[in-house]
């Protein structure tokens, strides 16, 4: 099977543009949820959607925001970029719903936002 | 809130043993472990539930104390494959169902 493919791979993009990342997950998961993965912060949870809803969200502004569609595939779009923005965002895709899932990570979108 | 990992970093020899650890101050669901390289993504290790059930790989051992809200993960007879971050994320009852995770154990196994 192949694994959770995110495109793009880079990005560089300027303060106040906005930016849509993808994400395929896994054939046959329903699951996405994407992290931020900062050297201060860690891996921080965004949100997660199962079967095209939002099922849980975490604490990032507005500007953060996605949606999945009916083939699992996810986008996360951040509007008016900041420089604190720049990061490695990871998507994960799992069978299931929620955090009791294993969850298969892709290998991130970098952005930097200048 | 994050789990606090324990410790930062660790270098070992190869064939020494390691035990990586995770605690929070919340009532668990579950505690994830994942390991990820240098330019990697995290790949899963295991998964540990409230109630005692596991989830992972034979080769990895981990515990969870219920009541501490405390996991460790051990690494037995290390080898050079076994160096990267490790993170464990953790479900938190008062969160509801998303992994919040830890800041990370970086593990470099020398030869």
């Amino acid at each position: 099977k192949a694994g959770v493919t995110q495109t793009p791979r880079y990005l560089i993009k300027t303060r106040g543009q906005q930016v849509t990342l993808s994400c395929s997950p896994i054939s046959g998961h329903r699951s996405v949820s994407w992290y931020q993965q900062t050297p201060g912060q860690g891996l921080q949870f965004l949100f997660e959607y199962f079967s095209e809803t939002q099922r849980n969200k975490g604490n990032f502004p507005g500007r953060f925001s996605g949606r999945q569609f009916s083939n699992s595939r996810s986008e996360m779009n951040v509007s008016t970029l900041e420089l604190g923005d720049s990061a490695l965002y990871l998507c994960a895709s799992s069978l299931g719903q929620g955090a009791r899932n294993e969850q298969f990570f892709g290998p991130g979108t970098r952005l930097t936002v200048l | 809130q994050q789990p606090v990992q324990s410790p930062q970093a660790v270098i070992l020899r190869e064939g020494e043993d390691a035990v990586i650890n995770c605690s929070s101050s919340k009532a668990l669901y579950s505690v994830h472990w994942y390991r990820q390289k240098h330019g990697e993504a995290p790949v899963f290790l295991m998964i540990l539930l409230k109630g005692g059930e596991q989830k992972g790989h034979e080769k990895i051992s981990a515990s969870f104390n219920e009541k501490k809200q405390q996991s460790s993960l051990y690494l037995t007879a290390s080898q050079l494959s076994y160096s990267g971050t490790y993170f464990c994320g953790t479900e938190v009852m008062e969160y509801g169902n998303k992994l919040v995770f830890g800041a990370g154990t970086i593990l470099r196994v020398k030869s």
